[in-house]
């Protein structure tokens, strides 16, 4: 069991806009604002996209945007692209026990 | 720019030790922390430990009791050794920088190695 928690899947149609949301404690997600987001399409190594909650590295789409909200953050892909089919993972530094804990990761699927 | 690539043999016998090789290219090992993570098949990320290249370490305490991370900066190399394996430890593993010195900020990955521990 992922310490973050993730919806195992979600969806959307070309153009449109999703949310994946990463739920954590006051131990991880709630008490720092060190929270990243990772893409991983199959076969292939996570990449990236979101660091420190809303920072995108420099190459990344800004259709990427990452936010924080108590103990939760999410990720938001808007004008989705069949590019953007892929899993997910959240990531956050974390004061209990290890210092990085990850969601379980959302698979995003593209219509 | 920097590439990592993991090296190490696909498969262990249960009981025995998991040894990796990360190879850093177009970059120093130096002044950063590298990580370690894998993931099981059809599963998520698990974090493993991460070092600062002068050989400071963190571990995940799930794993400590049996995790040993090394560098050898003269090489620009990385090293994973993983005692006691069972299939559990069966996963793809990565190595990765860590960027700013913040844990979860990992900006390069190598493509990992996929490990299966089996008799």
């Amino acid at each position: 069991q992922s310490a973050l928690t993730q919806p195992a899947s979600v969806s959307g149609s070309p153009g449109q806009s999703i949310t994946i949301s990463c739920t954590g404690t006051s131990s991880d997600v709630g008490a720092f604002d060190y929270v990243s987001w990772y893409q991983q399409h199959p076969g292939k190594a996570p990449k990236l996209i979101i660091y420190d909650v809303s920072s995108r590295p420099s190459g990344v789409s800004n259709r990427f945007s990452g936010s924080k909200s108590g103990d939760t953050a999410s990720l938001t892909i808007s004008g989705l692209q069949a590019e953007d089919e892929a899993d997910y993972y959240c990531g956050s530094y974390s004061s209990s026990g290890t210092l990085v804990v990850f969601g379980g990761g959302s698979k995003l699927t593209v219509l | 720019q920097v590439q990592l690539h993991e090296s190490g043999p696909g498969l262990v016998k249960p009981s025995e030790t998991l040894s990796l090789t990360c190879t850093v290219s177009g970059g120093s090992i130096n002044n950063y922390y590298w990580s370690w993570l894998r993931q099981p098949p059809g599963k998520g990320l698990e974090w493993i430990g991460y070092m600062y290249s002068s050989g400071s370490t963190d571990y995940n305490p799930s794993l400590k009791s049996r995790v040993t991370m090394s560098v050898d900066t003269s090489k620009n190399q990385l090293y994973l050794r993983l005692r006691y394996v069972t299939a559990a430890d069966t996963a793809v593993y990565f190595c990765s920088r860590v960027q700013f010195a913040v844990a979860v900020n990992m900006d390069v990955w190598g493509e990992g190695t996929t490990v299966s521990v089996s008799s």
